[in-house]
Order: structure tokens, then sequence, then C-alpha cells
């Protein structure tokens, strides 16, 4: 069974800094790409930064460019987010999630954890 | 970026009832074109990708339509675990999703 659980999240003042962790299990993680999705209270989702199996191509929604850093660790299985600068505006709750394909080439998200929920207040 | 957007934004419906929701991209995404079901409390859901393939494990009653700009979703009968926002997904470029549509009991 495919697992992905989120780690990581809490209340944080603005201007610092967080970093999520996601746990990978039950598939062979180094086959597909991975992506972070947040989703503010009450509101859609949002495409965040994902990358490929090799960590070779990545990409970043303009959102967070230059202050979150999207990576991972294929001995660990696991996924990273480094989120620095936060702002109030980033406060949601964020889902690791599953490519369906191993490269960053924008395939359908197949598997979604249940996320983290980072609060941005002062 | 492309622009999603959905109709409508809620729905009121009766187990039984035939839904279609619709998804329109502000230009053209071939077929890349993919929707999500979530229930309150949970993670998004995939349904159906590349505009028409059910995602295996999803009932054949949902069903996806459409190339271009313009898509449907549809449930032939609507079930009491169908009750739940749906969202559409562009995966053409820089993923983007529609605003989404809640379905609810009438």
């Amino acid at each position: 069974e495919v697992q992905l659980v989120e780690s990581g999240g809490g209340l944080v003042q603005p201007g610092r800094s967080l970093r999520l962790s996601c746990a990978a299990s039950g598939f062979t993680f180094d086959d597909h790409a991975m992506h972070w999705v947040r989703q503010a209270p009450g509101k859609g989702l949002e495409w965040v930064s994902g990358l490929s199996w090799n960590s070779g191509s990545l990409g970043y929604a303009d959102s967070v460019k230059g202050r979150f850093t999207i990576s991972r660790d294929n001995a660990k299985n696991s996924l990273y987010l480094q989120m620095n600068s936060l702002r109030t505006e980033d406060t949601a709750l964020y889902y690791c999630v599953r490519d369906m394909g191993p490269h960053f080439d924008w395939r359908p998200l197949d598997y979604w954890g249940q996320g983290t929920l980072v609060t941005v207040s002062s | 970026d492309i622009q999603m957007t959905q109709s409508p934004s809620s729905l009121s419906a009766s187990v039984g009832d035939r839904v279609t929701i619709t998804c329109r991209a502000s230009q053209s995404i071939n077929n890349y074109l993919n929707w999500y079901q979530q229930k309150p409390g949970k993670a998004p859901k995939l349904l159906i990708y590349s505009a028409s393939t059910l995602q295996s494990g999803v009932p054949s009653r949902f069903s996806g339509s459409g190339s271009g700009t313009d898509f449907t979703l549809t449930i032939s009968s609507l079930q009491p675990e169908d009750f739940a926002s749906y969202y559409c997904q562009q995966s053409y470029r820089i993923f983007t999703f529609g605003p989404g549509t809640k379905v609810d009991i009438k």
C-alpha cells in the first residue's frame, strides 16, 4: 500500500523557516517524481514544487520561488521542503504527492499524503 | 499560467442523479486534464486522468470527456459516498487547478 506521511508543520512567525518532510513507503520511491501541493484553509489547491526521480529536474511556483527549496533522499525514501522567509499567505495544509512517472514533466498526481499544517502568524 | 475555471461552483443533488461538472482552460491543453475528488478532512484522490482515463479502482459511474479547452466530469448515478468537492487540474504545463465544485445532498 502506498503511504506518504508528512511531518514538520507547525506555527511559525513571519520571516522564519520551517522544513517539511515526507516519508514514503509501499512503492519504489526512485521510480517517481514527487511534488508538494498546498491548500489554504477553506481554499483550493495550489501546486508548490516538484522534482524528478533523480533530482535532475525541478520547479517552483512563482509564489515560492527563491524562498522554498525542494529535495529528496532516495536512500531514505524521503522528500523535503525547506521553507524560508515564510509569509502569512504561506499558511496552508501541505501535501506530499506522488507523480505517475519518474520525470518532472507534468504527469498526473496519483497518490497524496494526509498533509501537514503550516501556520504563519505573529 | 493557464487558468482553469469550473462550473457550477456548487450543486445539490440526490442519490441516483446524473451529475455533470464542467471545466474550462484559458488555452488549449489537448487532453492534459485530470479530475480529483476531495472529501472533507481528507486528501484529494485522482479519479480521471488524460481527460477520460479512469484511475484504477475508481467506479465506472465516473467518466470524463473533452479536449482542447472544454472538459466534463460526469457521475452517472450519484452515490452517498460521492458527496465531495471535485477539482480539475491541467497537466499541460505548470500545474494549475480549478477552483472546485462542491456536490452536496439535496
